[in-house]
């Protein structure tokens, strides 16, 4: 089983829809959760951290749910510039900002 | 802007060829660096842990004789592919630790293709 598991998608979505994935993670140790966005052939990009209760910014949210060990991104009113693959990204534990794993990414593409 | 700068972005070689990549930390000292891999449509594979001024740790299955990593200073860490053959081909990003006033684990350069011919 993958440590971070991720829907390859791809999502597609019309532009001013809402978006939303999942991501399982195996180490129930885990403290720390990203969503990085990667655009093809370009380093990651932090879009968020995720927090225990839950956290929007802008039109994104983020959910963590530890008991079932998953969290999620939802977009809002979709925009073409969102299209991307969407990395979730655990910590590998004890330390909670050292090393990270990376999930191999959802994809989303936005149309007009 | 960028706070780690990776060079050069791309690398075309012949095989047999080794290939060195920097990743600098721009404004702060990093005393550790990270070097991923990564495949098309595959996630960021860890490969080593770079430490400034000791041994880097390589994750289970990355030749540490074929990949030589080097970290002499507080800004600067080299992975070196040494003989490189087509099957090296891949982008290859480093990461930085910054430890005062980040918001976020690590800074990650811009990546290195690399395609060995």
């Amino acid at each position: 089983r993958k440590e971070v598991e991720q829907d390859p998608g791809p999502f597609n979505v019309p532009e001013g829809a809402t978006v939303a994935f999942n991501c399982t993670y195996s180490n129930s140790a885990s403290q720390s959760f990203f969503w990085y966005r990667q655009d093809c052939r370009k380093e990651p990009k932090l879009l968020m951290s995720v927090y225990s209760s839950g956290n929007e910014d802008g039109r994104f949210t983020a959910q963590l749910n530890r008991a079932s060990q998953y969290i999620s991104l939802l977009i809002r009113d979709s925009k073409l510039s969102d299209s991307a693959t969407y990395l979730c990204v655990v910590n590998v534990p004890p330390d909670s900002w050292g090393k990270l794993q990376f999930g191999a990414g959802t994809q989303v593409v936005v149309t007009p | 802007g960028a706070v780690v700068s990776q060079h050069p972005s791309w690398v075309i070689c012949k095989s047999g060829t080794s290939v060195k990549i920097e990743c600098r930390s721009l404004d702060f000292q990093a005393t550790t660096m990270f070097w991923y891999r990564q495949f098309p449509k595959k996630s960021l594979m860890l490969m080593a842990t770079s430490n400034e001024g000791s041994k880097a740790t390589y994750e289970q299955g990355v030749e540490k004789d074929k990949f030589l990593i080097n970290h002499a200073s507080l800004t600067l860490s080299t992975l070196t592919v040494t003989s490189a053959h087509p099957e090296d081909s891949s982008f290859y990003i480093c990461s930085a630790r910054r430890m005062d006033r980040s918001n976020q684990p690590q800074h990650f350069g811009d990546g290195t293709r690399l395609s060995i011919l």
